[in-house]
């Protein structure tokens, strides 16, 4: 069956350092694959979106790398702040006409 | 507009009412997407809109569900019957080339079946 995995539904990480979450998938084979923010009580914002041959995509403090052979994607927000804390998804791209959603993982970057 | 507009943003209705939910897309955003996120959950595709065209209905979930697009602006989602297991969040989104950008969502209508 197809699936979309995000690494944890929480992940608690110290203010200044590195968080990275992790998106796994089973059965697609995306064209795209994007990244949202979401912020309770709101729609997600578009963050990133990365094509299936490139291997790393960059937004200031935002990485996103995307392995089509492991079938991972990787989002990492470096020099973490309070303010980045939200949920994050990963949605895959099936060739323009609609994106899945991961469930998310909430975020929390501790002062 | 600036932003993608959902209306109502609250919504309370008794179970086997019926319900419209209008968003209002990004001018010149051809393609328009509506989602349901049930509490605590991810995003659940329901319908996808090129112009007034709905190439991909799989996601509604019963028949009492429908949707419609006027040209590429305005589009309705219709629960006829609510149930209590249809509450939820329905967000809209909206995007031009095949969402490449990524997509715009609005901030949603909370639906409470009661």
């Amino acid at each position: 069956s197809q699936k979309i995995e995000q690494n944890s539904e929480a992940l608690n990480i110290q203010e200044g350092k590195t968080a990275t979450l992790t998106c796994n998938y089973t059965n697609y084979s995306p064209a795209y694959l994007q990244w949202y923010r979401q912020d309770p009580g709101r729609g997600p914002v578009f963050l990133l979106l990365i094509r299936e041959n490139e291997k790393e995509k960059r937004k200031e403090r935002l990485k996103v790398t995307f392995d089509t052979t492991l079938k991972q994607s990787l989002f990492h927000i470096t020099a973490s702040q309070p303010a980045d804390s939200a949920t994050y998804l990963c949605a895959l791209d099936l060739s323009g006409d609609k994106i899945i959603f991961g469930k998310g993982t909430r975020l929390h970057i501790l002062p | 507009g600036a932003g993608v507009s959902q209306s109502p943003s609250n919504k309370v209705t008794e179970k086997g009412k019926d319900v419209e939910l209008r968003c209002d897309p990004i001018s010149g955003h051809t393609a328009l997407y509506w989602y349901r996120q049930r509490l605590g959950q991810g995003l659940e595709f329901l319908i996808y809109f090129q112009g007034n065209s709905a190439p991909d209905k799989s996601g509604l979930p019963s028949d009492r569900f429908s949707a419609e697009r006027t040209g590429e602006s305005v589009s309705t989602l219709t629960i006829q019957r609510t149930q209590q297991e249809d509450s939820a969040v329905y967000l809209c989104a909206s995007s031009s080339s095949k969402g490449l950008y990524g997509y715009t969502f609005g901030s949603g209508t909370r639906l409470t079946v009661v």
